[in-house]
């Protein structure tokens, strides 16, 4: 079946970096952009960032642009998120998320679509 | 950014209540807004996406409407598995964002 698995979370200190990993598994990867969305303890899901099914385009939230990069490997698979900088607000739990609602979707439409596919989370805290 | 307000932030309802969420853009999202539900500990589920669509899968009493700035969620008859947290997103813009949620409870 579809899945997505998120892996690479930890506890690190402010200022420092870590790196989060989504690996696909059922569907063709290749076909779907990939978000990454959070939810800090106790609060609401915020978007993160989104990567075209190619990885020629990449978005990203103003709170972490240029602190976070997002990168896609479609020979593994498997979706990154570069954190550097690491803030006391950047500590939720991390998902990913394929792009896509409804029964078809299409790879140059990913921008559009809902978030169908959602990893079980990792968590990232950032504490000294 | 497009800023979504979500009400109410918490409801309280029976089994077989109808209920309804409401959730409004600050700017025209041409449809693309979709639904959410979240259970404690559990990663969010797609119920409803461009406004109305029912996403596979969803049982039939969960239905949406709206458009343009607009936009509700309905549950003809909630049932057990349906208190949890609901979440609106536009998916128009990017940043794409989220209203704050409403959580369900039971009465």
């Amino acid at each position: 079946q579809m899945q997505l698995v998120e892996s690479g979370g930890g506890v690190v200190q402010p200022g420092q970096s870590l790196r989060l990993s989504c690996a696909a598994s059922g569907f063709t990867f290749n076909s779907y952009g990939i978000n990454w969305v959070r939810q800090a303890p106790g609060g609401g899901l915020t978007w993160v960032a989104l990567i075209s099914y190619d990885g020629s385009n990449k978005y990203y939230a103003d709170s972490v642009k240029g602190r976070f990069t997002i990168s896609r490997d479609n020979s593994k698979n498997t979706v990154f998120l570069q954190m550097n900088s690491l803030r006391g607000d950047d500590t939720a739990v991390y998902y990913c998320a394929r792009a896509c609602s409804g029964a078809e979707c299409y790879p140059h439409a990913y921008y559009y679509y809902g978030l169908d596919v959602w990893g079980q989370g990792t968590t990232v805290t950032v504490s000294s | 950014d497009i800023q979504m307000t979500q009400s109410p932030s918490s409801l309280s309802a029976s089994v077989g209540d109808r209920v309804t969420i409401t959730c409004r853009a600050s700017q025209n999202t041409y449809n693309n807004l979709n639904w959410y539900q979240q259970r404690p500990g559990k990663a969010p589920k797609l119920l409803i996406y461009t406004a109305s669509s029912l996403q596979t899968g969803v049982p039939s009493r969960f239905s949406g409407s709206g458009s343009g700035t607009d936009f509700t969620l309905t549950i003809s008859s909630v049932q057990p598995e349906d208190f949890a947290t609901y979440y609106c997103q536009q998916s128009y813009n990017t940043p794409y964002t989220f209203g704050r949620g409403t959580k369900l409870e039971n009465k």
